[in-house]
């Protein structure tokens, strides 16, 4: 069956980076791409981009764009997501999710979802 | 983009039948067929209901529902259980390969 399992709680200081870590199981890695979405407590769900596990390449919505990094590496079936110069508004429960690569050809829904990984900022 | 805008909160008694609204522009919502709908739990990650507007997953009740007309979406939960209390979110596909979700809806069973 089809499995993402996140790292663990992170706890951070203002100005640092993060890097939260996405495992799949289940499938063909290269065969969907991985998308983060993020969610502060007692609020909604967040969308930050995405990555094709295949290629390489991303995609980021521009609020997030300098400070967030999407990679992957595929001997592990593993896609990662680094984000830089933390402040106490990025605490929050980050979701990876799978969709299909070239989403536009088929569906473009997150059918899988990881158990979410809380990420902490404070001094 | 901006985000969908649905209602805060949606409240019926076991039984009933309740619909939220998702609404987006021509494009998100209205220009494309890649509505989802997820239910959320507290503590829990957001699963997907509906997608590609009207269709349910394998394992998901029939007595959820979806539809579009122009640049609104919805959901409908038809004979509310206590079991469908949770928030629920639409996303849709919102061109150059990016997604954008709804605020949220508390459904609350009487």
């Amino acid at each position: 069956q089809v499995q993402l399992v996140q790292s663990g709680a992170e706890v951070q200081k203002p100005g640092a980076s993060v890097k939260v870590s996405c495992k799949a199981s289940g499938y063909t890695f290269t065969s969907y791409d991985i998308n983060w979405v993020r969610q502060a407590t007692g609020q909604g769900l967040e969308w930050m981009g995405w990555m094709n596990p295949n290629s390489g390449k991303t995609g980021y919505t521009q609020k997030f764009q300098g400070r967030v990094t999407m990679t992957r590496d595929t001997s592990i079936s593993t896609a990662y997501m680094e984000l830089s110069s933390l402040r106490s508004e990025d605490t929050a429960v980050y979701y990876c999710a799978r969709i299909p690569s070239n989403c536009i050809s088929t569906t473009c829904t997150l059918q899988y979802w990881g158990q979410g990984t809380l990420v902490f900022v404070s001094s | 983009q901006s985000a969908l805008t649905q209602p805060a909160s949606v409240s019926g008694s076991p039984g009933q039948s309740i619909t939220i609204s998702c609404t987006g522009t021509s494009s998100d919502v209205g220009g494309y067929k890649f509505v989802s709908w997820y239910q959320q739990h507290t503590g829990k990650a957001p699963k997907l209901m509906i997608y590609d507007v009207s269709n349910r997953p394998s394992g998901v009740s029939n007595r959820f529902s979806g539809s579009k007309s122009g640049n609104t979406a919805s959901l409908t939960i038809s004979g509310l259980q206590a079991e469908d209390e949770a928030d629920y979110y639409c996303s849709s596909y919102a061109s150059s390969i990016s997604l954008v979700f709804g605020g949220g809806t508390k459904v609350t069973v009487l």
